[in-house]
């Protein structure tokens, strides 16, 4: 079973911020929203993960919503680099990475 | 920190011989690492997850005869496909956990298996 739901492609203004929403309305209390990326033939690249609060690194801010169902990937200033399929996770600590079909995100010059 | 790579980065070889490939945690000591394939337009697929020391778990439907494991160390993990077929080429991606963020997988670039 799908744990997270995401839309399967967005396309974002080189410059501007990239919004990637994530559905994770089965939640459990110990898991945690983690975000990966892969760009094209790349092992995947860990970006950020959060279990309550909304956190930040220096390359991205998570928003996790207040029941935990949804959260949002932002990245700030979106450059082609970033180019890459986007992947929300939800898993417990010790649990193996699952991934499903993640957000194709296409950074448009 | 955690860095994960992996040896070679790309491989091509005879049907009906055997690969290995390494994968190497260079700035932490892995307590468990995880083998992953992906084949073209697909997402990536858990293989096997082991753990320093131990035997590996398999997924269902992964022939663990076929994608033998070593974990022989904190911080190297070796995959070797044995008697590789044509439809064994993939993509072939490692993590590790045990850094800094010590729930957190780190992943490898991958080695791009082709058997011809």
């Amino acid at each position: 079973d799908a744990k997270t739901t995401q839309p399967t492609s967005m396309d974002c203004a080189e410059g501007r911020a990239a919004n990637l929403p994530c559905n994770h309305s089965t939640i459990s209390g110990n898991e945690y929203v983690y975000w990966y990326r892969q760009i094209h033939s790349q092992g995947p690249q860990y970006i950020i993960h959060g279990l309550k609060n909304n956190e930040t690194n220096e390359m991205a801010s998570l928003i996790i919503t207040e029941d935990r169902k949804s959260s949002t990937l932002i990245l700030p200033h979106a450059t082609l680099r970033d180019t890459a399929v986007y992947y929300c996770i939800v898993r417990e600590g010790y649990q193996k990475v699952t991934f499903g079909t993640g957000t194709k995100l296409q950074v448009i010059p | 920190g955690a860095v994960v790579s992996q040896h070679p980065s790309r491989v091509i070889c005879k049907s009906g011989t055997s690969v290995k490939i390494e994968c190497r945690s260079l700035d932490f000591q892995a307590t468990t690492m995880f083998w992953y394939r992906q084949f073209p337009k697909q997402s990536l697929m858990l293989m096997a997850t082991s753990n320093e020391g131990s035997k590996a778990t398999y997924e269902q439907g992964v022939e663990k005869d076929k994608f033998l494991i070593n974990h022989a160390s904190l911080t190297l993990s070796t995959l070797t496909v044995t008697s590789a077929h044509p439809e064994d080429s993939s993509f072939y991606i490692c993590s590790a956990t045990g850094g800094a963020n010590t729930d957190t997988q780190y992943f490898g670039p991958g080695t791009r298996l082709t058997v011809l």
